[in-house]
């Protein structure tokens, strides 16, 4: 079936520093999507992508989805204490119907 | 408006126990989901309901039973669980129309099950 890796498992940085998350699909994906879940909390939807090649920024979070459609990745510019939390991608196939298939997650923590 | 409401925030039950979970949203969307999360994974698909049928149940064991009695709501009723089934249960929505807003899954806060 579609698998959606996703690295690194953890992130721990300095407040200031950058801070990136990949995505790889083994399959090609029709778009793919970003959440944030903060400790406690639950998935809260950031953006989604969907053109090969397609590049999105929100602040400081720039999200850009690979040619092939097959990766993404999600960087952060100088990190702040409210970037904290874990960062799951969510992959779509066209004959996937209703179905994301979630990547395991990056968890980010930020050292003020 | 984008929330999705789910009650109750937490849940103790025992393994004989029947409880349910309910969901609702006010957004006029016709997809609702059903998911479990175990701590430090990822959301994992239970069931989806298009347009208040069920159409997609990613064999999950009969005791939970999902129900969608309207556009707006939904249920999952819990009936003789385990303890691994001790989880945080999300509900999801989305419009299942044509266009690109239908894969954007809204999740509500979710409910904290801990079976006995």
């Amino acid at each position: 079936g579609q698998q959606v890796m996703q690295i690194p498992q953890y992130q721990h940085v300095q407040e200031g520093e950058d801070f990136t998350t990949y995505c790889n699909s083994s399959t090609t994906l029709s778009n793919i999507q970003w959440y944030k879940q903060r400790p406690g909390g639950h998935p809260v939807f950031l953006i989604q992508l969907v053109k090969s090649g397609e590049v999105k920024k929100q602040k400081r979070l720039t999200f850009q989805f690979g040619e092939a459609k097959k990766n993404s990745s999600l960087h952060i510019t100088a990190t702040q204490t409210t970037d904290v939390g874990t960062y799951f991608c969510a992959g779509k196939r066209e004959t996937s119907g209703s179905r994301l298939t979630f990547g395991e997650g990056t968890q980010l923590t930020v050292n003020p | 408006d984008t929330e999705v409401t789910q009650t109750p925030k937490h849940l103790v039950m025992g393994m004989t126990n029947k409880k349910s979970l309910k969901c609702e949203q006010h957004m006029g969307h016709r997809a609702m989901y059903w998911y479990k999360q175990k701590a430090k994974k990822p959301p994992e698909l239970m069931f989806v309901y298009s347009y208040e049928k069920l159409s997609i149940n990613e064999s999950v064991p009969s005791r939970f039973s999902p129900e969608c009695p309207n556009s707006s709501l939904l249920n999952l009723h819990l009936h003789a669980l385990q303890p691994e089934d001790s989880a945080l249960y999300l509900c999801a929505s989305s419009q299942p129309t044509s266009g690109l807003a239908k894969n954007i899954q809204y999740f509500g806060a979710g409910t904290r099950l801990s079976v006995l």
